[in-house]
């Protein structure tokens, strides 16, 4: 059973880079029908979706975060990561990761549990 | 990018009931819809894809309905276990968007 794990600082201050982790277990991270994404959620808010990236290494950014985001794979470790630069108070969510399928029509079917980032000095 | 819009935005229900939430895209987006819940501290999980295929292991009391623009999620026979927070998301195109949420409450 495929597994999704996010790690990274819970804490970073403002106008520094977010770095977030995410490893997959239980299946390869390289496939034709998998893409690997990035969302987020402010505390009582809704959910943002912020890119994703596939085992090739490309990716698809949301334009609101584009000029901040990096996204990368690392197939020899199972994992893909995030970088999102010039952070602020309003970068403060729990982000998760979370497989998209071609076979549910590119729903997320497997999301990691989530991890807490405060942006603050 | 897409909005989506589900109505309403809360609602508060009993043991048994039949609810039905709606979601709204701003363009057509075919059936490039999806539905999740989410409960408190945890990942969303997702219930039914494509409008209307139910997820493995979903209970069958939940269904999709809809394409183009309107679509529908269903809880005939409301459970202890489905009060959450619904979401609808499109896959239609990138930015991936979601609904802003259907609150579920005990009456």
């Amino acid at each position: 059973q495929v597994q999704l794990q996010e790690s990274g600082p819970g804490l970073v201050k403002p106008s520094q880079t977010l770095s977030l982790t995410c490893t997959v277990s239980g299946d390869s991270i390289i496939s034709f029908f998998y893409s690997w994404n990035w969302l987020r959620q402010p505390a009582g808010k809704g959910l943002e979706w912020i890119g994703r990236v596939y085992s090739s290494g490309s990716t698809n950014y949301n334009p609101s975060l584009k000029s901040r985001l990096t996204m990368s794979v690392d197939t020899s470790k199972n994992q893909f990561s995030l970088r999102l630069s010039s952070v602020t108070a309003a970068d403060t969510a729990v982000y998760y990761c979370a497989r998209d399928s071609e076979r549910v029509a590119r729903a997320m079917d497997v999301w990691g549990q989530g991890t807490t980032v405060t942006v603050s000095s | 990018d897409i909005q989506m819009t589900q109505s309403p935005s809360s609602l508060s229900a009993s043991v048994g009931d039949r609810v039905t939430i709606t979601c709204r895209a701003g363009q057509a987006i075919d059936t490039y819809l999806n539905w999740y819940q989410q409960k408190p501290g945890e990942a969303p999980n997702l219930l039914i894809y494509a409008a209307s295929s139910l997820q493995s292991e979903v209970p069958s009391r939940f269904s999709g309905s809809g394409s183009g623009t309107d679509f529908t999620l269903t809880i005939t026979s409301l459970q202890p276990e489905d009060f959450a927070t619904y979401y609808c998301q499109q896959t239609y195109t990138t930015p991936r968007t979601f609904g802003q949420g259907t609150r579920v409450e005990i009456k």
